[in-house]
């Protein structure tokens, strides 16, 4: 079974700043998706950033961009430019292509963001 | 475009009553499931379905039903409520299997059962 790990309960970043948060996952599979999402204190999710596994290159959105390494297992995501709006729980996901698309989440990071 | 919705928004048991929790998207989407999140467990697969008439269990299965009659609607029941079932309860749903698509959620439903 395919299990994902965030080893950072909390992090906390300055205004304008570059943040990274970690991700690590464990999959016999080698073709998969994996997910950033967004849990503002309004409680919905919303997708940052996705990456296909059999893409090479690192997805980017914006100030949001992440490292893949899949040979690894890991998956952070990389923060430029930090703003207030940013503070929020991230949860890293991973989706098998098993026909399912039911995603399996680590257990978060809350980032602050201090002005 | 209302996207997915859960009905209702807030709600508090007790122990031994039923509930049942709606979720309905007006995307024409096939897949849909039903998460919990707990503190410092992150979200958890309780149930989903990838079609009209059909359901699956996910991780956490136990002390939950669902159904799918019809394709925008999946509701989660509680048959006798339990505290360990307070949680907040996220719906999902997904057009299909595609590597494009991805899941759009509903806002929770946070449940205390006392």
């Amino acid at each position: 079974a395919q299990t994902v790990t965030q080893s950072q309960p909390e992090m906390s970043v300055q205004e304008a700043e570059t943040v990274t948060l970690s991700c690590t996952y464990d999959t016999s599979e080698s073709d998969y998706y994996l997910f950033w999402y967004k849990q503002p204190p309004s409680r919905q999710m919303i997708l940052v950033i996705r990456q296909e596994a059999y893409k090479q290159q690192n997805a980017t959105e914006n100030r949001f961009s992440v490292n893949f390494q899949k040979a690894a297992k890991s998956f952070s995501l990389k923060i430029s430019d930090s703003q207030l709006g940013d503070a929020a729980m991230y949860f890293c996901a991973y989706r098998s292509t098993d026909n399912t698309d039911k995603l399996i989440f680590g257990t978060g990071t809350r980032l602050q963001v201090f002005p | 475009n209302a996207g997915v919705t859960q009905t209702p928004k807030f709600r508090v048991l007790k122990t031994g009553q039923s509930m049942t929790l709606l979720c309905a998207q007006d995307m024409n989407h096939e897949y849909m499931y039903w998460y919990r999140q707990d503190p410092g467990m992150g979200l958890r697969l309780i149930h989903y379905s990838v079609g009209e008439g059909t359901t699956a269990k996910g991780e956490v299965p136990d002390g939950y039903n669902v159904s799918r009659l019809k394709k925008q609607n999946f509701l989660l029941g509680l048959e006798s409520a339990a505290p360990s079932q307070t949680s907040v309860y996220f719906c999902a749903s997904i057009e299909g299997v595609g590597a494009k698509n991805i899941q759009y959620f509903g806002a929770g439903t946070r449940l205390s059962v006392l």
